[in-house]
C-alpha cells in the first residue's frame, strides 16, 4: 500500500501568517495529489490538486510539488483563524496521509 | 449538478448487533464508490472501493462486508460490531477526479 506521511502537528501560527503544510510519499510513479481541509466533526472537502512539478496558485493557497523528492505541500497565506482545522494529503486519488491540525492564532 | 447522500449521521450500537450504512450519489453515472473509516484523532483508512455494480475491492481485512446493489448505491455492513468498529465512516464518490464525500456517520460500538 503506498505511505503518505505528514506530521501531526499540531502546527500554531498567527492570524495573517504563513501557514506550511508538508507531505511525503513512497511511490515515486504517483501522479495525482490533492490537499483537503477537515474541520472537527465534518468530511473531508478539496481545497487544492496538483499533478505536475512546480507551484499551483487558488486564492491564498499555493501547492508546491517536487516528483524527485517525492514531496507536495501546502502554503496558506494571510493565515485566517477559519483556517483552523486538520489538512489531510492524498496521493493517487485515495492514498491519505494521516493529517496535520492547524490552529490560527487571532 | 452531484450530489451524495450518507444515513444515518449517527448511530450507536451494542456490541454484536449487525450495521448496515448506506450511501447514494446522484447526478453521474458509474462513478467509483469508496468506504473510509477515520477513528479518532486518525487519519482516514480505506475499507472497500468499487468501480461497478458488483465490483467490489477490500483494502484491509476486518469484520465488514461491502455490496454495489446498483450504480449508485454503496452498502456498508456488518454482522456483528466489535468496539474497535468505532469510529467515523465516509462514503465518497469519484469519476476519476479527486474524491467528494459524504457528511459521514459517526458509529459508537458499546
Amino acid at each position: 500500500q503506498k505511505e503518505v506521511e505528514q506530521n501531526s502537528g499540531p502546527l500554531s501560527v498567527p492570524e495573517g501568517a504563513i501557514a506550511s503544510l508538508n507531505c511525503t510519499y513512497s511511490d515515486r510513479v504517483s501522479q495525482s495529489f490533492f490537499w483537503y481541509r477537515q474541520y472537527s466533526g465534518k468530511s473531508p472537502e478539496l481545497i487544492m490538486s496538483i499533478y505536475s512539478n512546480g507551484d499551483k496558485e487558488d486564492g491564498r493557497f499555493t501547492a508546491q510539488l517536487n516528483k524527485a523528492s517525492q514531496y507536495v505541500s501546502l502554503l496558506i497565506r494571510d493565515s485566517q483563524p477559519s483556517d483552523s482545522a486538520t489538512y489531510l494529503c492524498a496521493v493517487d486519488q485515495f492514498y491519505f496521509g494521516t493529517g496535520t491540525s492547524l490552529t490560527v492564532i487571532p | 449538478s452531484q450530489t451524495i447522500h450518507q444515513w444515518p449521521a449517527t448511530l450507536v450500537q451494542p456490541v454484536g448487533s449487525p450495521l448496515s450504512l448506506e450511501c447514494t450519489v446522484e447526478g453521474t453515472s458509474n462513478p467509483n464508490l469508496y468506504w473510509y473509516r477515520q477513528a479518532a484523532g486518525r487519519g482516514l483508512q480505506l475499507l472497500f472501493y468499487s468501480v461497478g455494480i458488483g465490483q467490489i475491492s477490500s483494502e484491509v481485512p476486518q469484520n465488514l462486508s461491502a455490496s454495489r446493489p446498483q450504480d449508485r448505491q454503496f452498502i456498508l455492513s456488518s454482522k456483528k460490531l466489535l468496539l474497535s468498529d468505532s469510529g467515523f465512516y465516509l462514503c465518497a464518490w469519484s469519476d476519476h477526479s479527486p474524491l467528494h464525500f459524504g457528511n459521514g456517520t459517526r458509529l459508537t460500538v458499546t
